[in-house]
């Protein structure tokens, strides 16, 4: 099993529509939690970091499962622009590493 | 804009050639960090300098090496390298180690080897 799982996708949604994925840890013992969008041959960016009593940023949203470990992003009222490969990245704790999903391709249509 | 500056951002290199590619980050950040992405992958760790002293080596070849001159900048000597590392070779750095501390990224320098 690998350390941080994503179903690669794509997904393709329309526009407007609402779209969540999820991504799965192996380590119960994690302790940080990321997403970060990557566009087509550009740097990864951060998107949010992952808290434990789920957090919001305007039409995003992340939640932790840690009883059944996984992080989800909840996009609304999805927008062209939000078309991009999401990467999950997991802090194992035990020596500060970042472990990084293969990430979910999204991509948007009008 | 990213606030992590690397140079250059396209480099073309033969195999019996030296570069070295260069990353800056004015965010006082204390961790930084060296990957390589190939396509449709994650980034791949390399490198991990904390207050300058390098803690994390992903058992790299040694035809890359890693310096880090002062807490803002950090480069990566290339020599001999083989067609194989032709990647995307990504710089980032983050407040410090703690696990909590999400990374920053430079936009890249995309290599490739002849």
């Amino acid at each position: 099993r690998k350390e941080v799982e994503q179903d690669p996708g794509p997904f393709n949604v329309p526009e407007g529509a609402t779209v969540a994925f999820n991504c799965t840890y192996s380590n119960s013992a994690s302790q940080s939690f990321f997403w970060y969008r990557q566009d087509c041959r550009k740097e990864p960016k951060l998107l949010m970091s992952v808290y434990s009593s789920g957090n919001e940023d305007g039409r995003f949203t992340a939640q932790l499962n840690r009883a059944s470990q996984y992080i989800s992003l909840l996009i609304r009222d999805s927008k062209l622009s939000d078309s991009a490969t999401y990467l999950c990245v997991v802090n194992m704790g035990s020596n500060y590493q970042l472990i990084w999903g293969a990430g979910t391709k999204l991509i948007i249509k009008p | 804009d990213t606030e992590v500056t690397q140079t250059p951002k396209h480099l073309v290199m033969g195999m019996t050639n030296k570069k070295s590619l260069k990353c800056e980050q004015h965010m006082g950040h204390r961790a930084m960090y060296w990957y390589k992405q190939k396509a449709k992958k994650p980034p791949e760790l390399m490198f991990v300098y904390s207050y300058e002293k390098l803690s994390i080596n992903e058992s790299v070849p040694s035809r890359f090496s890693p310096e880090c001159p002062n807490s803002s900048l950090l480069n990566l000597h290339l020599h001999a390298l083989q067609p194989e590392d032709s990647a995307l070779y990504l710089c980032a750095s983050s407040q410090d180690r703690r696990t909590n501390q999400p990374q920053h990224f430079g936009d890249g320098t995309r290599l490739s080897i002849l």
